[in-house]
């Protein structure tokens, strides 16, 4: 069974930094990509970032370009977000999401639960 | 950047009733669209990728047409476990744009 795990929310002062984490189970991490997606409280789905299976990053979404550097590590299973200059509208749960297989599959077949993250003063 | 925009952001049918949703996306995006399915509180789920392939395990009153800018997703006979807001995705590049939701209710 897929499993993917988010941590590393919580609440932060505008400005800030976090690290959220991914740990990824139940299938071959190296064969596949990732993505990071997030939902701000009553709003809709945004894309942050994604990156293949071989580490290339397939960007980010303009509102976090900058600011946000996704990464992963094979020996860890883990897919990683690291966020600075935390802004009060990125205040969002923040999902880990897996690609489908294959070539160019960039949707996303398999959620985690997400992580919150909150930016206030 | 390609914008991806759904309509209605809303609607209201019966159980049994066939519901159509529209996603257009503001450039040629091929077959690279995916649909989701949100209930309230939980986890978006996958039903339909390269615009017209069923997930496993999606049933079949799921399906998804189109190619190019515009797409929709149909069902065919709405049941009451279908409440939910409707996603769709491009994914063709960077960024991988979604559509700003349907929310689909009883009437």
């Amino acid at each position: 069974e897929v499993q993917l795990v988010e941590s590393g929310g919580g609440v932060v002062r505008p400005g800030g930094s976090l690290r959220l984490s991914c740990a990824a189970s139940g299938f071959t991490f190296g064969d596949f990509g990732l993505s990071w997606v997030r939902q701000a409280p009553g709003k809709g789905l945004e894309w942050v970032s994604g990156i293949t299976w071989n580490s290339v990053v397939a960007g980010y979404a303009d509102s976090v370009k900058g600011r946000f550097t996704i990464s992963r590590d094979g020996a860890k299973n883990s897919l990683y977000l690291q966020m600075k200059g935390l802004r009060v509208e990125d205040t969002a749960l923040y999902y880990c999401a897996r690609d489908g297989r294959g070539g160019g599959s960039y949707f996303s077949d398999n959620w985690g639960q997400g992580t919150l993250v909150t930016v206030s003063s | 950047d390609i914008q991806m925009t759904q309509s209605p952001s809303s609607l209201s049918a019966s159980v049994g009733d066939r519901v159509t949703i529209t996603c257009r996306a503001s450039q040629d995006i091929s077959n690279k669209l995916a649909w989701y399915q949100q209930k309230a509180g939980k986890v978006p789920k996958l039903l339909i990728y390269a615009a017209s392939t069923l997930q496993s395990g999606v049933p079949s009153r799921f399906s998804g047409s189109g190619s190019g800018t515009d797409f929709t997703l149909t069902i065919s006979s709405l049941q009451p476990e279908d409440v939910a807001t409707y996603y769709c995705q491009k994914y063709n590049s960077a960024p991988r744009a979604f559509g700003q939701g349907t929310k689909v209710e009883i009437k």
